[in-house]
């Protein structure tokens, strides 16, 4: 069973534009969320992270949401610029569970100049 | 300052042979974790395991997979008598506290022919 949902698995956006990725999840025990990039033949890196205790956290250009009571959140990038091409995945752990992520299934972003 | 570091990062296996994936974790991180990607699929947890120990590992199959991370020396995922349907990208993580964001490897990529 999927606990994490990105029922969008790609999205076009121009540069300088705002990118907006969503990722819904079904597990209410979540209470750690974290978004994570990755490029094609490696492994995904940290992008930023939002606590449950939270509603937003800010990183640069990078801003991610969280949505409690729509188990929702968003990951906003603004201005897009081309290197920011590649697959987000939003992942969302709990302590029960030692903190083990459960991944979605990711959005490919492609940034056109 | 290396990274996760994983290899081989391609291995080959014919159906019924053994396949054994290494991890070696960042320095100080004492927390491993496994995760399986399939083709167009997010990452699954697989097992998480701290020194010696493993901690939890509800993802992994019953049959044929073991993994282990001693004292000395790095993880380990086993896979034996592999089908094709194990074929996939194997990544490892690594953490200093559990918790903590996961740091990941660049993965092995497994095909079973």
């Amino acid at each position: 069973d999927q606990q994490v949902k990105q029922n969008s698995p790609s999205l076009s956006v121009q540069e300088g534009r705002i990118s907006i990725l969503n990722c819904d999840y079904t597990n209410s025990m979540f209470d750690y969320f974290l978004w994570y990039k990755k490029y094609p033949a490696e492994g995904p890196t940290f992008l930023i992270s939002i606590s449950s205790i939270k509603d937003k956290n800010e990183d640069g250009r990078f801003t991610v949401f969280l949505n409690k009571s729509a188990k929702h959140l968003s990951l906003h990038i603004v201005p897009s610029q081309p290197g920011d091409s590649a697959v987000y995945f939003c992942a969302a752990s709990a302590i029960y569970s030692g903190y083990a992520l459960n991944f979605g299934k990711g959005t490919s972003l492609l940034v056109t100049p | 300052n290396a990274g996760v570091m994983q290899n081989p990062r391609h291995l080959v296996r014919r159906r019924g042979q053994e396949a054994r994936l290494r991890c070696s974790p960042m320095k100080g991180h004492s927390h491993v974790y496994w995760y399986r990607q399939l083709p167009e699929e997010g990452l699954k947890f697989m097992v998480y395991l701290q020194k010696e120990n493993i901690i939890d590992e509800s993802g992994m199959p019953k049959e044929r997979f073991s993994a282990e991370f001693p004292k000395e020396g790095p993880s380990i995922l086993r896979i034996q008598q592999v089908v094709r349907g194990d074929s996939a990208a194997y990544f490892c993580a690594s953490s200093p506290r559990r918790g903590e964001k996961l740091f990941f490897g660049s993965g092995t990529q497994l095909s079973v022919l």
